[in-house]
Order: structure tokens, then C-alpha cells, then sequence
């Protein structure tokens, strides 16, 4: 079946202008997460949805970002005002419920959004 | 705060060996530790899962083990092949939290 699938794959815009990060994750999965990855970094965490709960935003570096997912499946990460920081992979993942050590919980990832801020 | 340390320096092992990565953690009791391998350009796929009260587990070439005392995964790779170079990334999580990862370390296996 159809994995998690991501748009665009890359993205460059100019220090200032907004962006918006696109996410479909695997039907079927209720908890969708975005993380950031710099390069030689680790996986930054930025939010997280699970079903109909609010959204964990602990995660989120600035009140320039915020995210949503509507209808339960599709997610858009929108970065406003973008810094040059903001530069990084953007990937996003899904799982059935939320990551725990249920087997059947690992999460799913995109092959992520390349951001360059210019 | 808590902190996953994983080598920062590439591992690099001939073909046919077993490759050995190491995960170490502190201010932190995970409940359960995952690995995942991630190819340049990609995003990571998952590998393996162990729980806190598992000592060890394997699937095929792969096994992972947990120390809870020595709050550290080894992660092995038997009879290694080029196409296992990657990066390869542990993350911890506890209760229905958020998984915390590690920066990963890359593995490249010569011919």
C-alpha cells in the first residue's frame, strides 16, 4: 500500500515569506507527528497529532509555526515569516496509535521536505 | 534533561563482519527503545523494538539488547553487507509519550 507521502519534496523561498509543508499519511494511522532534521542533527520533534485530541505542540520552536490536520488524515505544517534557521528537512510520520511499545506502533515516515530559506 | 548519545564518528567495517552501534542515555527511564535506519535522502524506517523488561531481540541479521542498569542498546548487524550502509538512529519513549531520537550514527560497510 501507499506510504506516507509528502509535498514538495523541496522547497526554497525567501527569508520572510510563508511557507506550507504538506503531509498524507498512511490511511488508516490516527497519530500523525512532524519533526525537523538539520544537517548532522538528530530528529527534532515538533508536533503531534492523535485522533480527535489537541494536537502536542510542545515541540514547536516559535509561534511562527503551526499545524493542522484536517479531517483526521491530511497535515499542513505552515512556517511564517521563514529565518534562515528554518533551513532543514521537514519529515513527517504516521502510526496506528500513538508511538508506544505496542507492536504495530513504530512510526512511518515521508521521505521528508527539503526547506531552504535564501 | 534527557540526552541519547550515539557515536558521532562513521563506523566503518569490512564486509562479512558484525557491526556494533551503541545507544546511551541519561535523566531518562525509557520503557521501550526503538531503531531505525534512515538512507541518505529518505526519511528512517523502522527495525526493531525492545521493551525494558527485554534483555534481547533479534530479527534475521539484527539484535538489539537493552540494559536498563547500563541505561545502553547495542545494536548489532552479523555477516554485514554493503547495502546495510546507512545511518542508523535509536529513539526512546515511555508510556504513550513522544519517541525521543538520537543523532544516529552512519555505518559503512566496504566490500
Amino acid at each position: 500500500g501507499a506510504g506516507v507521502s509528502q509535498s514538495p519534496s523541496n522547497k526554497v523561498t525567501e527569508k520572510g515569506k510563508d511557507v506550507e509543508l504538506r503531509c498524507d499519511p498512511i490511511s488508516g494511522h490516527t497519530a500523525l507527528y512532524w519533526y525537523r532534521q538539520s544537517l548532522g542533527q538528530g530528529l527534532e520533534f515538533l508536533i503531534y497529532f492523535q485522533g480527535n485530541s489537541a494536537p502536542d505542540k510542545s515541540g514547536l520552536p516559535s509561534d511562527r509555526f503551526s499545524a493542522e490536520r484536517t479531517g483526521g488524515s491530511v497535515s499542513t505544517l505552515t512556517i511564517q515569516r521563514t529565518q534562515q534557521e528554518d533551513s532543514a528537512v521537514y519529515l513527517c510520520a504516521s502510526s496506528l496509535g500513538l508511538a508506544g511499545a505496542k507492536p504495530g506502533n513504530e512510526q512511518y515516515f515521508g521521505p521528508g521536505t527539503r526547506l531552504t530559506v535564501t | 534533561s534527557q540526552k541519547i548519545e550515539q557515536n558521532s564518528e562513521a563506523l566503518n567495517i569490512q564486509e562479512g563482519k558484525t557491526a556494533t552501534l551503541t545507544c546511551n542515555y541519561t535523566n531518562y527511564s525509557p520503557a521501550y527503545l526503538q531503531w531505525y535506519r534512515q538512507d541518505p535522502g529518505r526519511g528512517p524506517v523502522f527495525l526493531l523494538l525492545i521493551r525494558e523488561n527485554e534483555k534481547e531481540k533479534r530479527k534475521e541479521r539484527l539484535k538489539v539488547t537493552f540494559d536498563t542498569t547500563l541505561k545502553q542498546s547495542l545494536f548489532h548487524i552479523t555477516a554485514s553487507q554493503p547495502a546495510d550502509s546507512a545511518t542508523y538512529l535509536c529513539a526512546l519513549g515511555s508510556g504513550y509519550s513522544t519517541l525521543t531520537f538520537g543523532k544516529g550514527t552512519m555505518l559503512l560497510v566496504s566490500p
